[in-house]
């Protein structure tokens, strides 16, 4: 089976600007999560989905956000871009409902200037 | 929800056995605890998964104290390879999904 893929891989974009990364899961797998990562605060729950539902979100802005297709497929987009959003963003899919071992994609490495 | 804590960093040679542990106090009852893989430019990769007691798998060895409060993973005779960094994650799902990792701890494997 092929793995998470997200793409773009890398990303430039500059303070103000909104960005959509997007996250294609192991094929079967109903549970998408996404997570940023940073030297400063390491890996910090966005958000979960699973069958098109959010189902949870972590203490991130309201400019966070995401959605889940009907294929499983998500993306998360970001509005009004600051400099701290600068980040890898992964994306982890799971079989579900529980969320029990995720299987995480290479990440997207988002820089905003 | 649970907050968790690792060591920053530890040294290891090759060959020997390490043990790192992942300090969650708050865990709550139906909180199950992951450990994760990290190397540079990749995503985290699932090593072990439990919620009490011991588990082991072909890689690694999780032990559960029976208060949860803390968890250790122990890598037998690491090699080279296994230098990374190691998280464990504290994952809720009592009628929310929220998953609480560590602040990961940097094994380095020397020769």
């Amino acid at each position: 089976k092929a793995g998470v893929t997200q793409t773009p891989r890398y990303l430039i974009k500059t303070r103000g600007q909104q960005v959509t990364l997007s996250c294609s899961p192991i094929s079967g797998h109903r549970s998408v999560s996404w997570y940023q990562q940073t030297p400063g605060q390491g890996l910090q729950f966005l958000f979960e989905y699973f069958s098109e539902t959010q189902r949870n979100k972590g203490n991130f802005p309201g400019r966070f956000s995401g959605r889940q297709f009907s294929n499983s497929r998500s993306e998360m987009n970001v509005s009004t871009l600051e400099l701290g959003d600068s980040a890898l963003y992964l994306c982890a899919s799971s079989p579900g409902p529980l969320p029990n071992e995720q299987y995480f994609g290479p990440g997207t490495r988002l820089t905003v200037t | 929800l649970a907050k968790t804590t690792q060591p920053i960093s530890m040294d290891s040679y090759e060959g020997q056995e390490v043990n790192i542990t992942c300090s969650h106090n708050n865990i709550a009852t139906n909180d199950y605890i992951t450990w994760y893989q990290q190397f540079p430019s990749q995503g985290p990769r699932f090593i072990i998964q439990g919620y009490k007691t011991k588990v082991t798998n072909e890689v690694a060895s999780l032990f559960i104290p029976a208060d949860r409060k803390s968890s250790t993973l122990s890598l037998p005779r690491v090699s080279l390879s296994d230098t990374a960094v190691y998280y464990c994650l504290v994952g809720s799902f009592s009628g929310t999904y929220k998953y609480i990792f560590g602040t990961g701890t940097r094994l380095k494997v020397l020769a």
